[in-house]
């Protein structure tokens, strides 16, 4: 199976900041990643895919980009809504695995 | 508008099963693959299975092999998922998800509200 490892696990941030989070896949996947936002008791909410397509109605300040195995999402002026959880997930071969989450809470 | 709708929260005992349903509306049924992803409490996303609504062919992940089974009934566009051989490790709530693609490129666009199970004595 292939392993995302997504880091940090945890991160605080203001209003306003830019904010990266890395997920390392354990081999090649062709572009083939998701990212996720989940807030408590919702399901996930799609942002990004094949890396860095953003998904209809996303707001821009949301990026993803790539570098072999390593992807990046990156949040441009964090706004209150977007404090949450985030998921990265490899739709290259199954099973499709997802990376163990990051919390992004208000400092 | 395009929804998935699931079944209500279940309770089991260990040993038991259980089936839940996704109900889908909005789109042709048949044209999209449809998952199952669960996640435990406070824990991350698992991927589960999934079926061709089309074909009624499954791949289901290694770890649930022999306790799952996904089905669906195209006369009411709803997916099914049974879970056999219930632990308190099953514990989660369970999502379905439909995917579309974009370009060739695989997006889990769509999810349900999620249903919780609990496996307890």
């Amino acid at each position: 199976d292939i392993q995302l490892t997504q880091s940090p696990s945890f991160l605080s941030a203001s209003v306003g900041d830019r904010v990266t989070i890395t997920c390392r896949a354990s081999q090649g996947i062709n572009s083939y990643l998701a990212w996720y936002q989940q807030k408590p008791l919702k399901a996930p909410r799609l942002l990004i895919y094949a890396a860095s397509t953003l998904q209809s109605g996303v707001p821009s300040r949301f990026s993803g980009s790539e570098s072999g195995t390593e992807f990046t999402l990156t949040i441009s002026n964090l706004q209150p809504e977007d404090f949450a959880t985030y998921y990265c997930q490899q739709l290259d071969s199954y099973p499709w695995t997802f990376g163990q989450g990051t919390k992004v809470d208000i400092k | 508008q395009v929804q998935l709708v699931q079944s209500g929260a279940e309770v089991k005992k260990p040993g038991a099963s259980v089936k839940i349903s996704c109900k889908a509306s909005g789109y042709t049924f048949t044209s999209y693959y449809l998952h199952w992803v669960r996640q435990a409490p406070g824990q991350g996303l698992e991927w589960m299975g999934l079926i061709n609504p089309s074909t009624d062919r499954t791949t289901y992940a290694q770890k649930f092999q022999g306790r799952i089974t996904v089905t669906r009934d195209t006369s009411t566009s709803t997916m099914f998922l049974d879970l056999s051989s219930l632990r308190s490790e099953d514990t989660a709530v369970y999502y379905c998800a439909r995917v579309s693609y974009y370009d060739f490129w695989p997006l889990m666009d769509v999810w349900g509200q999620g249903t919780t199970v609990t496996v307890s004595s």
